[in-house]
């Protein structure tokens, strides 16, 4: 059964706060995204990668960066962390072999984030 | 600029009947579509998707329809039950390498 775990379910910071989301996934996948899910927004693409150590930005990389020392792990990091950032963080992994699924990605159960 | 959109933020549908959630796109390099399914307080699960070079594929009660022409995919629930109620998102992707683009979603509540 294929896992993508995120760190906590739930997480309260306080502005200006240097925040890690952790993420790891057991599916030997080659690409892991961040999302983060607001109302009425969707769920809009921070930063992924393709391979180790590597990274690309999405549609909203702005007060966020990442790392991927690993393949089974891909870190999220808020530098400083502000109240706009106060969202449902999903990770998200998928890989490039195999036919029968496409860019199917698989998604972890989320962070809640909550920024004082 | 939204390249996938759900124009219908919620939908009820009552139990036993069809549930039909739409998706326009703009792209016209999308060429292939996916369907995710996502509870409250938890990540999204796939549903089901659909290449380009088909215009249907069923996996049991659920059925996404494709007109390339109008730009449009469609999912139909068929008969809807109430674990169904959930947020729909209907995502699409230029080529089977490339990242995923995720409309906003629609809700769909199934009436008892």
């Amino acid at each position: 059964d294929v896992k993508v775990t995120q760190s906590s379910r739930y997480l309260v910071k306080r502005t200006g706060e240097k925040v890690f989301l952790e993420c790891v996934q057991d599916m030997d996948h080659e690409n892991m995204f961040w999302y983060r899910q607001d109302p009425g927004l969707g769920l809009r693409l921070i930063y992924f990668s393709y391979d180790v150590k590597m990274k690309e930005k999405g549609d909203i990389p702005e007060g966020y960066s990442v790392s991927r020392e690993k393949k089974e792990r891909f870190s999220l990091i808020l530098e400083s962390a502000s109240t706009n950032q106060t969202s449902m963080y999903l990770c998200a992994s998928s890989s490039l072999a195999g036919e029968v699924r496409h860019n199917e990605q698989f998604f972890g159960p989320g962070t809640r984030l909550t920024v004082l | 600029d939204q390249q996938v959109k759900q124009n219908s933020p919620s939908l009820s549908v009552q139990e036993g009947r069809i549930s039909i959630l739409n998706c326009d796109y703009t792209n016209s390099m999308f060429d292939y579509f996916l369907w995710y399914k996502k509870y409250p307080a938890e990540g999204p699960t796939f549903l089901i998707s659909i290449s380009s070079i088909k215009d249907k594929n069923e996996d049991g009660r659920f059925t996404v329809f494709l007109n390339k022409s109008a730009k449009h995919l469609s999912l139909h629930i068929v008969p809807s039950q109430p674990g169904d109620s959930a947020v729909y998102f209907c995502a699409a992707s230029p080529n089977r390498d490339d990242k995923i683009i995720f409309g906003k979603g629609t809700r769909l509540h199934i009436l008892p």
